[in-house]
């Protein structure tokens, strides 16, 4: 079945610097990849997402890059501020042959820390 | 539009007992999938109801179980607890039709936190 890989597992940053978590899928005809934000005690909150269709996708200082070929998806955040800090999470729906699913398939997540 | 509701937010049972948590999704949300969060497993998939029918199931033993209503509220039910239950466990609804190739967008409830003791 589908596996997701989420690498770093920790990630310390300036504030004002840039931040990158990577993650890698197994299953090629995967086609939906969103990222989600978790705060001490709070419910994952989505924060973008992508389709197998598009190459990159941004929203303020947050971008999402896939690369279908080598299954790679990345988030990037730049201008990291104090309230980015959080764990982030990345996820894939694996294909579902027998018509849509909303399964995800998620990262062990990436506990980011901005630095003030 | 309220977001996703869950109850209830905390509680706590006892090895063997069976418990029935609640998901109200966003109105309009046709689909609810349930997770369960664990610090050493993370995020892992139970299942995902839509129209009252199971349309999919994570690989966890049948002591787990959900059910779907037609007003798209959904529950899930736990028997015979085990200490390995302990778990957020969280509900997250999508507009989603049936027949699409593609995923919607799921959004989180609060969850609730199950303590197993």
């Amino acid at each position: 079945g589908e596996n997701v890989e989420q690498h770093p597992s920790t990630l310390s940053v300036q504030e004002g610097d840039s931040a990158v978590i990577k993650c890698t899928y197994s299953d090629s005809a995967s086609n939906y990849f969103p990222w989600y934000k978790q705060e001490l005690g709070k419910r994952p909150q989505l924060i973008i997402d992508i389709r197998s269709n598009v190459g990159e996708k941004k929203d303020q200082r947050i971008a999402v890059t896939l690369n279908k070929t080598a299954k790679h998806f990345s988030l990037h955040i730049t201008e990291t501020q104090p309230e980015d800090s959080a764990v982030y999470f990345c996820a894939a729906t694996p294909p579902s042959y027998g018509g849509a699913t909303n399964k995800l398939i998620f990262g062990t997540g990436t506990l980011l820390a901005v630095q003030p | 539009k309220a977001g996703v509701t869950q109850t209830p937010r905390y509680l706590i049972k006892t090895r063997g007992q069976q418990v029935t948590l609640s998901c109200s999704p966003i109105s309009g949300h046709r689909s609810v999938s349930w997770y369960q969060q664990t610090p050493g497993q993370g995020l892992q998939f139970l299942f995902e109801y839509f129209s009252e029918t199971q349309r999919n199931k994570g690989n966890f033993p049948g002591r787990f179980s959900g059910r779907q209503f037609s007003n798209s509220r959904s529950e899930m039910n736990v028997s015979t607890l085990e200490l390995g239950d302990s778990a957020l466990y969280l509900c997250a609804s999508s507009l989603t039709t049936s027949g699409r190739a593609f995923s919607y967008e799921q959004y989180f409830g609060p969850g609730t936190r199950l303590t197993v003791t």
